[in-house]
C-alpha cells in the first residue's frame, strides 16, 4: 500500500529554526510537495521537488532523497504566523496526490 | 499563478437536503478537477477525480449516488452533496490541473465549509 509517515506536532520558538521530515512508500513517484494550511483554510503551495537535493526559496527550503524515500522541509527564522499545518504529499505513478496525515507546527513566543 | 474559486465558502442546511458546490478555475481551463474532503485535525482525503465531459472517478468507500459530480465544461465542476447528514458536514476543498503547466501542478481552491444540522 502507499504510506506517507510525518510528525503529527511539533514545536518551536520564534527566530529558531525547525525541520519537518517526511518518509513515503508510494507506488510510483512524479514529485513530492510540500503545504502549508492554517485552521480554516485550503493549502496553499510550499514547494515541490522531483530531483534529489535541496531546494531553498527565503526561509524556506526543502529536501529530498527518492533513494531513500525521504524529505524534509526546512523553516528559518521562525514567525508566529509560521503556525500552521504542514502537509507532505507524493504524486504517485498515475499523477494523483496521495497526502500525509500534516504535522502540526506550534510557534512559542 | 493560476486561480482557483469555489462557492460557497460556508453553508449551514438542514438534514436530508442537498448542498451543491462550485469550482471554477478563473483563468485557465482545467481538464482535470479534483475534490477533496477534511474532516478536523485530519489530512485530506481525495473523493473523486472529474474529468471535463466525462464521468468523475471515485475513490474507494465513496458513495457515488451521494455525492454527484458534474465537470461540464472546462472551468466549471460542481459537487452536490445529496441527502445531506451531519455526518456529511466537513471542509471540502477542489482543486485543478492546468495542463499547461504540467500534469505535477495542482491549484487549491479556498475550500467549502458544510454545516449539516
Amino acid at each position: 500500500g502507499q504510506n506517507i509517515d510525518q510528525p503529527t506536532e511539533m514545536t518551536a520558538t520564534e527566530g529558531a529554526i525547525v525541520q519537518i521530515n517526511c518518509t513515503y512508500q508510494t507506488s510510483g513517484f512524479n514529485g513530492l510537495f510540500w503545504y502549508q494550511q492554517h485552521a480554516g483554510e485550503a493549502p496553499t503551495f510550499l514547494s515541490y521537488n522531483v530531483l534529489d537535493g535541496l531546494e531553498e526559496k527565503g526561509r524556506f527550503s526543502s529536501f529530498l532523497s527518492r533513494s531513500k524515500g525521504y524529505s524534509y522541509l526546512l523553516l528559518k527564522e521562525l514567525q508566529m504566523k509560521d503556525s500552521a499545518s504542514y502537509l507532505c504529499a507524493v504524486l504517485d505513478s498515475n499523477y494523483q496526490l496521495i497526502w500525509g496525515a500534516g504535522t502540526k507546527l506550534i510557534i512559542k513566543p | 499563478g493560476a486561480v482557483v474559486s469555489q462557492h460557497p465558502s460556508w453553508v449551514i442546511c438542514k438534514s436530508g437536503t442537498s448542498v451543491k458546490i462550485e469550482c471554477r478555475s478563473l483563468d485557465f481551463q482545467a481538464t482535470t478537477m479534483f475534490w477533496y474532503r477534511q474532516f478536523p485535525k485530519q489530512s485530506l482525503m481525495l473523493m473523486a477525480t472529474s474529468n471535463e465531459g466525462s464521468k468523475a472517478t471515485y475513490e474507494q468507500g465513496v458513495e457515488k449516488d451521494k455525492f454527484l459530480i458534474n465537470h461540464a465544461s472546462l472551468t466549471l465542476s460542481t459537487l452536490t452533496v445529496t441527502s445531506a447528514h451531519p455526518e456529511d458536514s466537513s471542509f471540502y476543498i477542489c482543486s485543478a490541473r492546468d495542463p499547461s503547466s504540467g500534469p505535477s501542478e495542482q491549484y487549491f481552491g479556498p475550500g467549502t465549509r458544510l454545516t449539516v444540522t
